[in-house]
């Protein structure tokens, strides 16, 4: 069974830029969620996709949106980047509802807003 | 507003002894709650859950007892070993349409001394 994936493991951007982020979920998961780690904090929620659709966001700016793909898979979409964007952007995928309340992380991608 | 909280950022404890690590929130809404490991350069971990109507989980070495009245969870790690070193996460959820959003602390980083 293979786990959550997220591509690239690093990024480097500058101000005013635009990023995709990447993220494939676990087999069998249809439900993915994105969070935002800056250093020294916890993951903080950005938004979740279940079946190609927003399901819930967090206190974050429109720049920030998102995709659910038919496989499941997603994308995070960062405009107009700020100094501050700079963090660990994690994924996390869980099974359809009614099985354990568990999210399955990915590694996470790295981006870093020059 | 951080509705989840983890006041110790750190914690060292000898290998062999008892593990304590505390978590505290502010929303009587959360229903589910979750301790999750990280190391670095890694995703976070499922480690261990508890649902509200429980006030105590067990697995192996990790227990997690939940206080809702003081809404206070922790997590005993007995005995604590090297490998346990590690950043732990605190997270808690509540149920909306479909799927968890997760609420994080800031995470206790633990280390086992040998």
């Amino acid at each position: 069974e293979t786990g959550v994936t997220q591509s690239p493991t690093h990024l480097i951007k500058t101000r005013g830029q635009q990023v995709t982020l990447r993220c494939s979920s676990q087999s069998g998961h249809n439900t993915v969620s994105w969070y935002q780690q800056a250093l020294g904090q916890g993951p903080q929620f950005i938004f979740q996709y279940y079946r190609e659709e927003e399901n819930g966001r967090g206190n974050f700016p429109p720049r920030f949106s998102g995709l659910q793909f038919p496989n499941y898979s997603s994308e995070l979409n960062v405009n107009a980047l700020e100094l501050d964007d700079s963090a660990l952007y994690l994924c996390a995928s869980s099974p359809p509802s009614g099985q354990q309340e568990t999210q399955y992380f990915g590694p996470g991608t790295r981006l870093l807003v020059l | 507003d951080q509705q989840v909280k983890q006041n110790s950022p750190s914690l060292s404890v000898q290998e062999g002894r008892i593990s304590i690590l505390n978590c505290d929130y502010t929303n009587s809404m959360f229903d589910y709650f979750l301790w999750y490991k990280k190391y670095p350069a890694e995703g976070p971990t499922f480690l261990i859950s508890i649902s509200s109507i429980k006030d105590k989980n067990e697995d192996g070495r990790f227990t997690v007892f939940l206080n809702k009245s003081a809404k206070h969870l922790s997590l005993h790690i007995v005995p604590s070993q090297p490998g346990d070193s590690a950043v732990y996460f605190c997270a808690a959820s509540k149920r909306f349409s479909v799927g968890n959003q997760f609420y994080f602390g800031t995470g206790t980083s633990l280390t086992v001394i040998p």
